[in-house]
């Protein structure tokens, strides 16, 4: 089945440092793997993928993440973390039932940036 | 920019009542989904629906649950009965644009808070 973990319930970092939301993967085949943010109170917004090509791939506000497939990895990261960074983050595997896009999601990791 | 709209953004409910969540996808995607999320945790999938027929469901989404698509536009979860564990924030999500290759992901309403008391 696939899945996707994410280690820790909360990362906190300075305003100006970088920061690392980690996720790893458990899939069969090639994965496709996603990022999601979720502010207080509002919906899930989409931040990046990887399908295929470039293990680095970039997305919204200055993030980015790195596909490791020898470590089964697709962590989050931004090398200078916001106060306005700070919310949910989810990664997420989509999953391989036919007819479906359907995006299986980690537990969620809160990231603080602090001033 | 297209985006997915839910309606209520919250509503209070009585055990046992039903409660009809309503949805508008962006237009022209073909795939439909309702997820769900208690109280910031774990975002939990519940059912997908393509083609006007659910393609896949979860465990969650047991007899109590349905989802329809009444019109072109709309697209609704139903809990006939409602129970106190079914609290939580209800997403509606869509994906995929008809005559588009497979991109992948899934754009969100900002969802449907529903309290059961």
């Amino acid at each position: 089945a696939q899945s996707v973990a994410q280690p820790e319930d909360q990362v906190k970092v300075a305003e100006g440092n970088p920061l690392t939301v980690k996720c790893t993967y458990s899939v069969s085949g090639n994965p496709y793997l996603f990022w999601y943010v979720q502010y207080p109170n509002r919906g899930l917004q989409f931040l990046l993928k990887y399908i295929t090509g470039d293990n680095l791939v970039k997305g919204s506000y200055g993030f980015e993440a790195e596909f490791n497939k020898s470590q089964t990895s697709f962590h989050l990261k931004k090398p200078s973390a916001l106060v306005s960074d700070s919310a949910l983050y989810f990664c997420a595997v989509r999953g391989l039932s036919y007819n479906t896009d359907k995006l299986i999601f980690g537990t969620g990791t809160r990231l603080q940036v602090f001033p | 920019e297209p985006e997915v709209t839910q309606t209520p953004s919250h509503q209070v409910t009585q055990m046992g009542q039903e409660v009809i969540l309503r949805c508008v996808p962006i237009s022209n995607h073909l795939y439909f989904y309702w997820y769900r999320q208690i109280l910031g945790q774990k975002v939990e999938f519940l059912v997908s629906f393509y083609n006007n027929e659910i393609s896949e469901k979860s465990e969650i989404f047991d007899d109590q649950f349905s989802v329809e698509r009444p019109d072109g536009s709309n697209f609704t979860l139903k809990i006939r009965s409602t129970k106190l564990e079914d609290s939580a924030m209800y997403f509606c999500a869509s994906s995929t644009q008809e005559g588009q290759g497979d991109t992948g992901e899934l754009f969100f309403g900002e969802g449907s808070r529903l309290t059961v008391l």
